[in-house]
């Protein structure tokens, strides 16, 4: 059985960091791209951070460019996400997605970032 | 990147057939065939229902279909049933990056 298993989030002040985690069972995880995907409470979508299989690629999106960074660790089935600089407007559910197109995701791990 | 415009909600009837559409730009929907549709119930995390524009995992019913024409695409959900109901997302590549719709509720009267 596919399981994306997401950690680390919490409640962090505005300009603070964590870490989120997301670890992969049940699924070739070397052989897969990677990406994290965000909600807003109540709110839509939006694509956070892509990583290649190999990990030589990596995109962002602008909202997050210089704050966030993304990693993986294929011999721990793991992929991770920095975050810097937070602030309120990254208050949000964070998924892990794997493949692209988004085959599988984790069910989500909640940021909130206030003072 | 802008996201792309959904219909904040569209309904229908058991049985009926409901079309939600997804327009983007040149630089995305309409300059790629990597449009993928999600479907989210609340609470929930998630599900791809149609990717590459009109292919379907496996084990999604054939009910769901999709299709593009220029920079819109759009997804055809036909014989509604009472699960159907939920949030609807397109998702397009758009160069070095994703890009959401901002979502659409499919309401099952």
């Amino acid at each position: 059985e596919v399981q994306l298993v997401e950690s680390g989030g919490g409640l962090v002040q505005p300009g603070g960091s964590l870490r989120l985690s997301c670890a992969a069972s049940g699924f070739t995880f070397s052989s897969y791209e990677m990406n994290w995907v965000r909600q807003a409470p109540g709110k839509g979508l939006e694509w956070v951070s892509y990583i290649s299989s190999s990990g030589s690629t990596i995109y962002y999106a602008d909202s997050v460019k210089g704050r966030f960074t993304i990693s993986r660790d294929n011999a721990k089935n793991s992929l991770y996400l920095q975050m810097n600089s937070l602030r309120a407007e990254d208050t949000a559910v964070y998924y892990c997605a794997a493949g692209d197109p988004h085959d599988y995701w984790g069910q989500g791990t909640l940021v909130t970032v206030s003072s | 990147q802008s996201a792309l415009t959904q219909p904040r909600s569209v309904s229908g009837s058991p049985g009926q057939s409901v079309t939600i559409s997804c327009t983007g730009t040149s630089s995305d929907v309409g300059g790629y065939n990597y449009v993928s549709w999600y479907q989210q119930h609340p609470g929930k995390a998630p599900k791809l229902m149609i990717y590459d524009v009109s292919k379907r995992p496996s084990g999604v019913p054939d009910r769901f279909s999709g299709s593009k024409s220029g920079n819109t695409a759009s997804l055809t959900i036909s014989g509604l049933q009472a699960e159907d109901e939920a949030d609807y997302y397109c998702c397009s590549y758009a160069g070095r990056e994703g890009v959401f719709g901002g979502g659409t509720k499919l309401t099952v009267l």
